[in-house]
């Protein structure tokens, strides 16, 4: 059994088009980080999330930790090609393990 | 350059062929951790450890040992390989811990027949 449940698995779109991955659990954390992985490489990443609430913008990128800091998204704006990638998220607490989801896998079609 | 290294990249091996995955980060980072990532499922925990000789358990630590006698080396060992082991794993390394931004290494695919 999964942690951390992503949502969608899969998720294909057009360029220019919009997206958001849901990463959701029944358990707090005290951050939540989400990275891309490319194929032949390891995860990279994109942001860390520590507060309750808190709202981090990378570019196109927005990130959400939910108020109770059991879930987040992941908002791209404007998608492209080269977001193009498997999104995982993560979830960290004070006992030191990391908790990975089994990630969404975002293909932008040109 | 900042970097997580592990070797080999590629691996097929026999069941029951004692082998090592090798991990080194060049950081000066104290935690460090072992990923098994296979379809469908993501990234599991194997071990990690959060400073020199200091190792627990991950979420999946069956069939696995590791050692942390240097800070920058965390190899994980396979004393005897089954099939159920082929996958794809990842060493990290953090600065202190999983709420800080973890390194990881490119990654080596293991094969079991």
């Amino acid at each position: 059994t999964q942690l951390l449940e992503q949502s969608p698995q899969f998720l294909s779109i057009q360029e220019g088009e919009n997206l958001t991955v849901y990463c959701n659990s029944s358990s707090v954390f005290s951050s939540l980080q989400w990275y891309r992985q490319e194929p032949g490489e390891g995860p990279v990443l994109l942001v860390t999330v520590v507060t309750g609430g808190e709202v981090k913008k990378l570019k196109r990128l927005t990130f959400q930790f939910g108020d109770a800091r059991k879930d987040s998204s992941l908002h791209i704006t404007a998608a492209q090609p080269g977001d193009t990638g498997l999104y995982l998220c993560a979830g960290g607490n004070n006992d030191y393990k990391l908790s990975f989801g089994a990630g969404t896998t975002v293909t932008v079609r040109a | 350059e900042a970097q997580v290294t592990q070797n080999p990249r590629y691996l097929i091996t026999v069941t029951g062929k004692k082998l090592t995955v090798t991990c080194s980060q060049n950081m000066n980072h104290e935690y460090m951790s072992w990923y098994r990532q296979d379809p469908g499922l993501g990234l599991r925990q194997i071990y990690y450890s959060m400073n020199v000789e200091v190792t627990d358990k991950g979420d999946v630590p069956e069939g696995y040992k590791v050692s942390r006698k240097e800070k920058r080396n965390f190899p994980l060992i396979l004393e005897s390989p089954s099939p159920n082991q082929t996958s794809l794993y990842f060493c990290a390394s953090s600065i202190t811990g999983v709420n800080t931004e973890a390194f990881f290494g490119q990654g080596t695919r293991l094969t079991v027949v």
